[in-house]
């Protein structure tokens, strides 16, 4: 079973306009983690956030933010006015504690194009 | 500050031929991770080693090996090289304690298998 679900393959925003992309995911164990990493064109996976399962405050990082919420196993995040170079592939992913296996399960990812 | 550093950065190799990936982690971290991931696809898990020893192991295929070393730098080997392993390589690393502090990942290598 998918355990995490990025349900959006590829979205087109016109620059300045806000989206967001899904996330949903599946676990068992009470302690985990969520991750969203982008990845533009060059190919580098870049860190944006991580979160524990513990803390279900939002969080705000300029334009972007991050809406968690453990009833609904969803981790989503939100780029207002996009730019440009806001276009890449985003990746939400899980680790689990539970385990004894730390590895990292990505999402199929969300290829973001924005238009200018 | 210093990051996880990946060589070759790109690499080319014909069907057959082998092929070695390093990776030097952060310095003080203890587990390296190493990821695949295909053209279109999301990274897919190849194997971990905590303090030099296999954690973990994902899909990784027999032909493929690695190992962690005493200065703790990670290298996967690989041989009997497909067209199907044209991929990116990641190798990430984290520290180990009561407290996750997340992953760092490398730049990647890009391998193109022809």
């Amino acid at each position: 079973a998918q355990k995490v679900t990025q349900a959006q393959t590829e979205i087109s925003v016109v620059e300045k306009e806000d989206v967001t992309l899904d996330c949903v995911y599946e676990t068992r164990d009470t302690t985990y983690y969520l991750f969203w990493y982008k990845q533009p064109p060059s190919g580098e996976l870049v860190f944006l956030i991580r979160r524990n399962s513990f803390d279900e405050q939002n969080e705000i990082s300029g334009r972007y933010s991050w809406n968690f919420q453990k009833s609904t196993s969803s981790f989503n995040f939100t780029i207002t006015a996009s730019q440009v170079v806001d276009s890449a592939v985003y990746f939400c992913a899980l680790r689990e504690e539970g385990a004894g296996s730390y590895q990292l399960t990505f999402g199929k990812g969300t290829k973001l194009s924005v238009i200018p | 500050a210093a990051g996880v550093i990946q060589s070759p950065r790109h690499l080319i190799k014909e069907k057959r031929e082998t092929a070695t990936l390093k990776c030097y982690p952060i310095p003080r971290h203890d587990t390296v991770y190493w990821y695949q991931q295909g053209p279109g696809q999301d990274p897919q898990f190849l194997i971990s080693f905590y303090e030099k020893m296999q954690s973990d192991k994902g899909s990784i295929p027999d032909r493929f090996s690695a190992q962690q070393f005493s200065d703790y730098h990670s290298e996967l080997n690989m041989s009997s090289l497909e067209l199907g392993d044209s991929a990116l390589y990641f190798c990430a690393s984290s520290i180990s304690g009561t407290i996750f502090e997340g992953y760092t990942f490398g730049s990647g290598t890009r391998l193109t298998v022809v």
